[in-house]
């Protein structure tokens, strides 16, 4: 099955620097990147994905490049505020096919935004 | 609320205790998940349900056993379960597989 491997667990960066969050997947048939932001106490919510037919996405400071050469992809966070302070967790979806799939998660980054 | 509802938010069981945790959503979403959310571990995949057909099983212990009756509702019945059982379960929809999941908000369950 699918394996997922997420660094760092902990980030701290300055309030207006910039974040990067890596992933690593095992699978090569994997066709579907989602990134989930967790706040203390709720639930994750997906922040941004992108499917391998496609290198790069944008969404105002957010952005999630993909090497599916590498099988890796990255999220990137710039400008942080203190209200991008959270657990951020990577997903990879088996490109298997045929009937439902779950995703495969990473641990988990936990940015901290330091004013 | 994101159209994913979980209930209750918090149960404290015992060993010997027989419950149910419930999901519900109203997105009109073909595809439901439960996960497993412990402490300093990633979220593990249990169950899987496309069109209330389960799909996957994952190799979840017997003691926790899911229920679709219909494609907006979602159990998972709980029974003799143990401490290290305690963690935070979330379920989840989709519109189809292989797309983006909609959390609910989890229950918080804690085995005494």
């Amino acid at each position: 099955g699918e394996n997922v491997e997420q660094h760092p667990s902990t980030l701290s960066v300055q309030e207006g620097d910039s974040a990067v969050i890596k992933c690593t997947y095992s699978d090569s048939a994997s066709n579907y990147f989602p990134w989930y932001k967790q706040e203390l106490g709720k639930r994750p919510q997906l922040i941004i994905d992108i499917r391998s037919n496609v290198g790069e996405k944008k969404d105002q400071r957010i952005a999630v490049t993909l090497n599916k050469t590498a099988k890796h992809f990255s999220l990137h966070i710039t400008e942080t505020q203190p209200e991008d302070s959270a657990v951020y967790f990577c997903a990879a979806l088996g490109g298997t096919g045929g009937g439902a799939d779950g995703l495969t998660f990473g641990k988990g980054t936990h940015l901290i935004i330091q004013p | 609320e994101t159209g994913v509802t979980q209930t209750p938010r918090h149960l404290v069981m015992g060993m010997t205790n027989k419950k149910s945790l419930k999901c519900e959503q109203h997105l009109g979403h073909n595809a439901m998940y439960w996960y497993k959310q412990s402490a300093k571990k990633p979220l593990e995949l249990m169950f899987v349900y496309s069109l209330e057909e389960r799909v996957e099983n994952n190799s979840v212990p017997s003691r926790f056993s899911p229920e679709c009756p219909n494609s907006s509702h979602l159990f998972l019945h709980l029974h003799t379960l143990q401490p290290e059982d305690s963690a935070l379960y979330l379920c989840a929809s989709s519109p189809q597989a292989r797309s983006g999941y909609t959390f609910g908000s989890g229950t918080r369950l804690t085995v005494v």
